[in-house]
């Protein structure tokens, strides 16, 4: 059984510029949540995708914006970013409802420069 | 937004000693999930208590759940070193488009 798997592991972006964040689901689970976690900070929701449709979404700008594949993988898309939006993004796959808890990926350090 | 606090912030303790985190949150629950987070890299899913239940137990961990205060604890027993971490409660809201909302943590020292 695999976990969750996110690339790259770490990112440098420049102020302005688009970036795209990949996640794997763990075998089995047909549901993806992406969370922002500034420094210090609890993670935050951005959204969630379940059969390819955002089920869900945070206080995120649109300028986040999501995809899910037919097999469950995801992707996170970040235009125009911001200084603010250096952190680490975090994916987690689950069940949809997730009432039987969150496996969460390793994440993607972004750094905005 | 962030509905859970969790207290302390920081914990510093010997090993063999029991580690006792606490967390408050606002609204009306699914579930309530306690997380652990090691060195700013991802978090692994420890226990899981539904809103109906009141204690829940799995190895040294110890969960309680009081919906009418709305709060919840984590005990961890006979702590040890690798036990350091950053701990997280998140809870499943009734309602609303936020899925799993997380506290901002209370940072675990174990100390040998």
């Amino acid at each position: 059984e695999t976990g969750v798997t996110q690339s790259p592991t770490h990112l440098i972006k420049t102020r302005g510029q688009q970036v795209t964040l990949r996640c794997s689901s763990q075998s089995g689970h047909n549901t993806v949540s992406w969370y922002q976690q500034a420094l210090g900070q609890g993670p935050q929701f951005i959204f969630q995708y379940y059969r390819e449709e955002e089920n869900g979404r945070g206080n995120f700008p649109p300028r986040f914006s999501g995809l899910q594949f037919p097999n469950y993988s995801s992707e996170l898309n970040v235009n125009a970013l911001e200084l603010d939006d250096s952190a680490l993004y975090l994916c987690a796959s689950s069940l949809v409802g997730g009432t039987y808890g969150y496996t969460f990926g390793s994440g993607t350090r972004l750094t905005v420069v | 937004s962030q509905q859970g606090e969790e207290d302390p912030q920081a914990l510093s303790i010997q090993e063999g000693e029991n580690a006792t985190m606490n967390c408050s949150y606002k609204t009306s629950i699914n579930n309530l999930q306690w997380y652990r987070q090691n060195s700013g890299r991802g978090l692994v899913h420890l226990i899981l208590i539904r809103s109906n239940e009141r204690e829940k137990h799995s190895g040294r961990l110890r969960v309680t759940l009081d919906t009418s205060k709305k709060s919840s604890s984590l005990l961890i027993t006979a702590s040890r070193a690798a036990d350091t971490a950053s701990y997280f409660c998140a809870t499943d809201p009734q309602g609303g488009s936020e899925k799993l909302v997380f506290g901002k943590g209370t940072k675990l020292t174990v100390n040998p």
